[in-house]
Formats: C-alpha cells, sequence, structure tokens
C-alpha cells in the first residue's frame, strides 16, 4: 500500500538514449510533482501537474517531456540523454488545496547516463 | 522571490547530545515552512511543518522547530540525538500564494556513539 511509487528504482543508459520513469499515487491527491536531486543532494523541481494539467515548468530542457494520463499518474520521458542527466529523480504529490499541504515523496529512481 | 539558507552542510554530534539545524529564509510575504528528513536511499518524508498557527512546532520523533519571523529563522532541534537520526534534513520554503517549493541545499547529520 505505497502511496508515492516510481519505476524502475534504478537506470542505467548510455548517453543518447531515451528513457521513461513512471510514478503512480494512491492518495487521491490531485497534483503531482517532478523533481530532481544532484550529486550534491541539491533539490530542484522540474515540473508539477494539477489533475492533468501542467502549472509549473521550471526551467527544464525540453529534452524532458513530463505526461499525466490520469491524476494518479505522471511519467517522465527523457529524451537524448546526457551525461549532465545523471542524478536521482524524485515524484511527489500533494491535495494542493492549500500552498500549507505536504508533499508526499515517492523512494526516487537513480539515473545514471554512462 | 523566495529562498532558503542552510548552514552548515555537515553536522556531526554525539549520541544523547543536542540536535541543531539551521535554516533561515527570504521571502517577500510570510511564508509556509517545512523541514523533511532523507534516510540513505530513500525518499523525502516530512518531519514539521509552520502553518502560521503556533511558532513553536512539535514534529514526528522528537523534532521541533521555531519559526522566528524577527530573525527570518526556523531552526530545528531535537533534545538528544538518537543514532537512527543519521540522515540528510532539508528546511523548505513556500509563499501563501505561490506554488513552488522550494528547498535549502540541507545538512547531513552524523551521530557518533
Amino acid at each position: 500500500d505505497t502511496a508515492v511509487s516510481q519505476t524502475p528504482k534504478y537506470l542505467v543508459t548510455q548517453m543518447g538514449n531515451d528513457k521513461s520513469i513512471k510514478c503512480e499515487q494512491n492518495l487521491g491527491h490531485d497534483t503531482m510533482y517532478w523533481y530532481k536531486q544532484d550529486s550534491k543532494k541539491f533539490l530542484k523541481i522540474m515540473f508539477s501537474y494539477n489533475n492533468k494539467e501542467l502549472i509549473i515548468n521550471e526551467t527544464v530542457p525540453n529534452r524532458f517531456s513530463p505526461k499525466s494520463p490520469d491524476k494518479a499518474h505522471l511519467n517522465l520521458h527523457i529524451n537524448s540523454l546526457e551525461l549532465g542527466d545523471s542524478a536521482v529523480y524524485f515524484c511527489a504529490s500533494s491535495q494542493e488545496r492549500d500552498p500549507r499541504d505536504t508533499q508526499y515523496f515517492g523512494p526516487g529512481t537513480r539515473l545514471t547516463v554512462l | 522571490a523566495q529562498s532558503v539558507t542552510q548552514l552548515g552542510s555537515h553536522v556531526s554530534v554525539s549520541e544523547g547530545a543536542l540536535v541543531l539545524l539551521r535554516c533561515n529564509y527570504s521571502s517577500s510575504v510570510p511564508p509556509y515552512l517545512f523541514w523533511y528528513v532523507q534516510y540513505p536511499n530513500q525518499g523525502l518524508q516530512l518531519l514539521l511543518k509552520y502553518t502560521s498557527a503556533a511558532t513553536l512546532v512539535k514534529g514526528i520523533n522528537g523534532f521541533e522547530a521555531e519559526f522566528k519571523k524577527s530573525e527570518t529563522s526556523f531552526h530545528l532541534t531535537k533534545p538528544s540525538a538518537h543514532m537512527s537520526d543519521a540522515a540528510e534534513y532539508f528546511c523548505a520554503v513556500r509563499k501563501a500564494a505561490g506554488n513552488k517549493l522550494t528547498f535549502g541545499g540541507g545538512t547531513r547529520v552524523l551521530v557518533k556513539p
């Protein structure tokens, strides 16, 4: 009964490949997020969706494309992977009726680009 | 623009000693403030949050934090460290009207026996 789940947990791939990371939440939340955590542990938001609508789109290369088929799922597709994309990617969700709402994080996907 | 500064990227404490993690924010309006903990190879978990009710906020695992508007601070404390407190701790800020959660750089806590 995991609240926010991500697959895969680890992803090792070659430069130039295209890969996807999937995220699902069973909390009934309206909003989902993707964060990137770099090797120095710095966390930065990439995207946010509310009821399948993109509401935050930070300065992220357009090789990254989020897709939300329904409000319980938010996938991240990355084209033409580069070495600098190596990081841990976290999905999160919140009720988002209020900025005080807690964001719940998934376990992360560690992406390594060789 | 809002930002968060965590003083000290690493903190080492002895088991049983006080844990003090510093967080200062800058925001044009009083923000909402959060502390999250990240255990090795795991996602982030909320410890506590300030939501403009009480300025002293109690969280899980014996942690608490005090919001001080005059000092623009939200420092996290725990009176007695336990080995299981070894983790990375993140302070985060969110404006009342905004949507983005902005994180500080994190503080790694090491607990010595």
